[in-house]
């Protein structure tokens, strides 16, 4: 339960300000996802990143900037959010030594975001 | 756009009997499957997956069966018990550039004791 972490959990925030979202896994995997959760739809893939490097941005809004300092974490920079926005993000890493794996995805428990 | 159908999006059942969640995808290159469960306010967990060479697997009373000619998978929980209620999502691998998975919308099961 405790491979990937993300803080904060829980964070409500106006149209206006700036937050950031954090991940980090302690599997020793490459690769890392955002995904984004809202009610009744599949999850959504945003980012992918593979030995820091990002590999796939799925046409998400750039009010939405994704960094990736070292394989282990991953943020996920928030500002001048939309209501609409307000979902669950959840982070999930893989082992991923190639780029072009299939190996599991493991999720972090998610920061459940709220835009005023 | 490639995407993976899930069905049904609710199911009830009582417990002891057993229940089925079919997923239907559409790239046929695709070659993993994931099952991942998901209990309210925590993260979805891999509960059993099965590769493309393999037609069934099972693991105690979990079981995923894959038809590759149909391009469709489905979940089988025998016995169920109270504590299977959860969320299950099905998903399947897509080759982009990178691989990534494309998930269903899941299916919201309740076991009723």
């Amino acid at each position: 339960e405790t491979g990937v972490t993300q803080t904060p959990r829980h964070l409500v925030m106006g149209m206006t300000n700036k937050k950031s979202l954090k991940c980090e896994q302690h599997l020793g995997h490459n690769a890392m996802y955002w995904y984004k959760q809202s009610a009744k739809k599949p999850l959504e893939l945003m980012f992918v990143y593979n030995f820091k490097e990002q590999t796939e941005n799925n046409s998400v809004p750039s009010r939405f900037s994704p960094e990736c300092p070292n394989s282990s974490h991953l943020f996920l920079h928030l500002h001048t959010l939309q209501p609409e926005d307000s979902a669950l993000y959840l982070c999930a890493s893989s082992q991923d030594r190639t780029g072009r794996s299939t190996d599991t995805q493991y999720f972090g428990p998610g920061t459940r975001l709220t835009v005023l | 756009g490639e995407n993976v159908e899930q069905h049904p999006s609710t199911l009830s059942v009582q417990e002891g009997d057993s229940a089925v969640i079919k997923c239907t995808y559409s790239d046929s290159a695709s070659n993993y499957f994931p099952w991942y469960k998901q209990e309210l306010g925590k993260r979805p967990q891999l509960i059993i997956d099965i590769r493309s060479n393999v037609g069934e697997k099972k693991d105690q009373r979990i079981a995923v069966t894959l038809n590759k000619t149909a391009k469709h998978f489905s979940l089988h929980i025998t016995e169920t018990q109270p504590e299977d209620s959860a969320v299950y999502f099905c998903a399947a691998t897509i080759d982009s550039g990178t691989y990534k998975y494309i998930f269903g919308t899941g299916t919201r099961l309740k076991v009723l004791a």
